[in-house]
């Protein structure tokens, strides 16, 4: 079956490094999306990893490590508007399956 | 440029109603993928298609149907509505190549009552 596991929630504070998990056991595997929605928005990609390791781009950065079935994403010097849903996605074949969203809230 | 565009935003109907929903993708993208998410959860697929051809299906009932024009906009029709299809109903466009992104419309918001 398919499964994609990330919290439910996380708290925060400005300024600060976050790290949100996400593991997985999928049928497929033709790499893994990070998303970013904020309520009420659609989601807003942030990140793409197919190989193993890690991807920066800013503020935010990928892991991936496919033998482990575990991606995580970082975000560094957290801002208030950072709060939002990370959505974690794999892709199969054509199809994005997501895990149900971490809530993530900056508090001052 | 404009990005995906779904229409109508908002949408209020009754069970047993008909719903088409509606989706622009992106200049040049030719797949359109369908999603339904439910308040609390990740978006969760329902119908994908390319060249007008469906590639793939969700578990959905028939109830859901999905067509792609020669424009490669597409349709998302709904019969005999449920209180449990009340979702925001996301539109995706990607084009081909397994290391694109796909990028998301604001969706459509459908209330059932």
């Amino acid at each position: 079956g398919q499964n994609i596991d990330q919290p439910t929630e996380m708290t925060a504070t400005e300024g600060a490094i976050v790290q949100i998990n996400c593991t997985y056991q999928t049928s497929g595997f033709n790499g893994l999306f990070w998303y970013q929605q904020h309520a009420g928005e659609a989601p807003t990609f942030l990140s793409y990893n197919v190989l193993d390791g890690l991807e920066e781009k800013g503020r935010f950065s990928s892991f991936l490590s496919r033998s482990k079935g575990y991606s995580y994403l970082l975000l560094k010097e957290l801002q208030m508007k950072d709060s939002a849903s990370y959505l974690c996605a794999v892709r199969e074949d054509s199809t994005l399956t997501f895990g149900k969203g971490t809530m993530l809230l900056v508090s001052p | 440029d404009a990005g995906v565009t779904q229409s109508p935003t908002h949408l209020i109907k009754t069970r047993g109603q008909q719903v088409t929903l509606r989706c622009s993708p992106i200049s040049g993208h030719k797949s359109v993928s369908w999603y339904q998410q439910v308040l609390g959860q990740g978006p969760q697929f329902i119908f994908q298609y390319y060249e007008k051809e469906e590639r793939g299906r969700g578990n959905f009932p028939d109830r859901f149907s999905a067509r792609q024009f020669p424009n490669y906009s597409s349709e998302l029709n709904v019969n005999a509505l449920l209180l449990g299809d009340s979702a925001l109903y996301l539109c995706a466009s990607s084009s081909e190549g397994r290391g694109n992104g796909y990028t998301f419309g604001s969706g459509t918001r459908l209330t059932v009552v």
